[in-house]
């Protein structure tokens, strides 16, 4: 049983590249999550979904568009990478959000 | 919308002596508060977690504690290790499958030998 899986573990991106942020989940978890974690801070939910189909905005979701096509796949899309984007990002899953959360081990990205 | 602030940022306890982390929460039909530990380079997990129809619960040396009319609850770890060292999270959501979970800002806990 694998869990939450996030690929990469770590990417280096230049201003104005676009990447996507892998996250996948074998638990048939409905409630999927991504959160960005800069050095000294909490961590800051971006978007959020709570089924296949249905996405839903966190609170910096500026710079960032995530999709649910599966209930597996929470992917997580940088459109125009920024130095400000420059972080630790955690994918998360449950069944519901009052549920206890899985997280996945994380992507370290660096933007230059 | 939900918001939830986490004090102290910084938290530094003798080893033995007990650490107390507190949240409050702005949104009144939350139900469901978890507490989570982050090791250094390490993804979150969850330690202990209360709904609102119990005012404490306790898991060994940790315990949390509700206040739904004032509307915080709090984290006691008692007779702490050198492994309670670690970034600790709260968090706030209702019991709904359409709502999202908030966390706070987290509490840097050191404890020293």
């Amino acid at each position: 049983n694998a869990g939450v899986t996030q690929t990469p573990k770590f990417q280096v991106l230049k201003t104005g590249q676009s990447m996507t942020l892998q996250c996948a989940q074998d638990m048939n978890h409905e409630y999927m999550s991504w959160y960005r974690q800069d050095p000294g801070m909490g961590l800051r939910l971006i978007h959020y979904s709570v089924g296949a189909g249905i996405t839903d905005q966190g609170e910096v979701p500026n710079g960032y568009n995530v999709s649910r096509s599966t209930t597996e796949d929470f992917p997580l899309r940088l459109l125009s990478a920024a130095p400000s984007q420059t972080s630790v990002y955690f994918c998360a899953s449950s069944y519901q959000p009052s549920q206890p959360q899985h997280f996945g081990d994380g992507t370290r990205l660096s933007i230059l | 919308g939900e918001n939830v602030e986490q004090h102290p940022s910084t938290l530094s306890v003798q080893e033995g002596d007990s650490a107390v982390i507190k949240c409050t929460y702005s949104d009144s039909a939350s139900n469901y508060f978890p507490w989570y530990k982050q090791e250094l380079g390490k993804r979150p997990q969850l330690i202990i977690d209360i709904r609102s129809n119990v005012g404490e619960k306790k898991d060994q040396r940790i315990a949390v504690t509700l206040n739904k009319t004032a509307k915080h609850f709090s984290l006691h770890i008692t007779e702490t290790q050198p492994e309670d060292s670690a970034v600790y999270f709260c968090a706030a959501s209702r019991d709904s499958s359409a709502s999202k979970i908030i966390f706070g800002s987290g509490t840097r806990l050191s404890i020293r030998p």
